[in-house]
């Protein structure tokens, strides 16, 4: 089974600060995704990846960077937290079987507040 | 107006009862997934589909890509059914990125 984990459940952290939230999934998928969910608007994307290194702005990128050093972890960081980015942040992969997507594996989801 | 639209948003049912939660889009799409979301945030794939019907156990999904238009069926519903349910599209000759709908709560009482 694949399994994406999310460094953490629950994350508590103060305006202003740098915050690191990191995904690890063990499958070899060359996609992986953060996403943000929100009540009322579902979830949406903040940046993906299709490859080390790679990365593409989602639909609400701003506020947010992103790292993949390595295949198997994608890191979403906010440069300075601001209180509208209290959320729960999703991680998922994906991979390609014969050039078709295969379905998303989602983290446990962490649930941030910013003070 | 979102281009993937699900119906109801709220949905309450009696134990036994065969459920029906609706999702139209408006884009052209190479696939339709369907997802489930439990209490405490854990997303799980149900289905994806690309043309006519898949089922697993009790839960049916279809698709009509006419109509752009796909249902979610769960016959003999149970109270661990509720969950929210989520339809999202891969827009078509787009990259893997998917479209979600906003999602359906279901509530099943025993």
């Amino acid at each position: 089974d694949v399994k994406v984990t999310q460094s953490s459940r629950y994350l508590v952290k103060r305006t202003g600060e740098k915050v690191f939230l990191e995904c690890v999934q063990d499958m070899d998928h060359e996609n992986m995704f953060w996403y943000r969910q929100d009540p009322g608007l579902g979830l949406r994307l903040i940046y993906f990846s299709y490859d080390v290194k790679m990365k593409e702005k989602g639909d609400i990128p701003e506020g947010y960077s992103v790292s993949r050093e390595k295949k198997e972890r994608f890191s979403l960081i906010l440069e300075s937290a601001s209180t509208n980015q209290t959320s729960m942040y999703l991680c998922a992969s994906s991979s390609r079987d014969r050039g078709f997507v295969q379905p998303q594996h989602f983290g446990d989801g962490t649930r941030l507040s910013i003070l | 107006k979102n281009e993937v639209e699900q119906s109801p948003q709220n949905l309450t049912a009696q134990e036994g009862e065969f459920i029906t939660i609706n999702c139209s889009y408006s884009v052209g799409i190479s696939a339709l997934h369907w997802l489930q979301q439990h209490p405490g945030g854990g997303i799980v794939s149900l289905f994806m589909l690309s043309s006519g019907k898949k089922k697993h156990g009790r839960l049916i999904a279809t698709i009509n890509i006419q109509e752009k238009h796909s249902s979610l069926h769960i016959t003999a519903s149970h109270p661990r059914d509720s969950a929210v349910y989520i339809c999202a599209v891969e827009n078509i000759g787009g990259t893997d990125k998917l479209i979600f709908g906003t999602g359906t709560r279901l509530q099943v009482f025993p």
